[in-house]
């Protein structure tokens, strides 16, 4: 069963300052979404990983996809305010019949 | 060019009744996918439907149950509604040739 695991649940951090999300997924993947969720708001796609290696870039948000390990990271870079948001992670299944989210990252950037 | 609308945007209901909610996919997408959001929760797979036939379906009770019509859009049914169902119920469209899934704004349901 396919399984997403994303950590930390909660980061508060300082503006300007550096950090990284982690997710990790149990079974092999057709590709790994990265999603912002602002409060009260759907969900807005921020990258979409399809291969292992893959990286990709914007803004101060740089996700990247290590399929062997099973493992994406999203690292923000010189955190500002407007980065507060809840981050997911999401993995197809084989197929992309499914696609399964992790908890969720709540991040919260202190000016 | 619209994207994934749903409604109602909000609904309450109480316990036991049924309850029905609608998405029109994107322009030029063809399957439908039903996510599960309750509060400070990730979304939930409940099913994905294409060409009018449910592919694939998560871990949810048989009083959900959908349809997809020969035009793409999609309803979402749950009877027997539980307090428990009282969520923030997600649509998501995508095709063969798109790379994410597309969210619309959801239907907040609340069950009292």
């Amino acid at each position: 069963e396919l399984k997403v695991e994303q950590n930390p649940l909660f980061l508060s951090m300082q503006e300007g300052k550096n950090y990284t999300i982690y997710c990790n997924y149990s079974t092999t993947s057709d590709r790994l979404y990265w999603y912002r969720q602002d409060p009260g708001k759907s969900l807005e796609s921020l990258f979409v990983l399809l291969s292992n290696g893959a990286v990709k870039q914007e803004g101060r948000l740089m996700a990247s996809l290590d399929t062997k390990a099973r493992l994406s990271t999203l690292h923000i870079t010189a955190a500002v305010h407007d980065l507060s948001a809840t981050y997911f992670c999401a993995v197809a299944n084989t197929g992309g019949f499914k696609t399964i989210f992790g908890a969720g990252t709540r991040l919260f950037v202190k000016a | 060019d619209a994207g994934v609308t749903q409604s109602p945007t909000h609904l309450i209901k109480t316990r036991g009744q049924q309850v029905t909610l609608r998405c029109s996919p994107k322009s030029g997408h063809d399957t439908v996918s039903w996510y599960q959001q309750a509060l400070g929760q990730g979304p939930q797979f409940i099913f994905q439907y294409y060409e009018e036939e449910e592919r694939q379906r998560g871990n949810f009770p048989d009083r959900f149950s959908g349809h997809q019509f020969p035009n793409y859009s999609s309803e979402l049914n749950v009877n027997a509604l539980l307090l428990g169902d009282s969520a923030l119920y997600l649509c998501a469209s995508s095709s063969p040739y798109s790379e994410a899934l597309h969210f619309g704004n959801g239907t907040r349901l609340t069950v009292t």
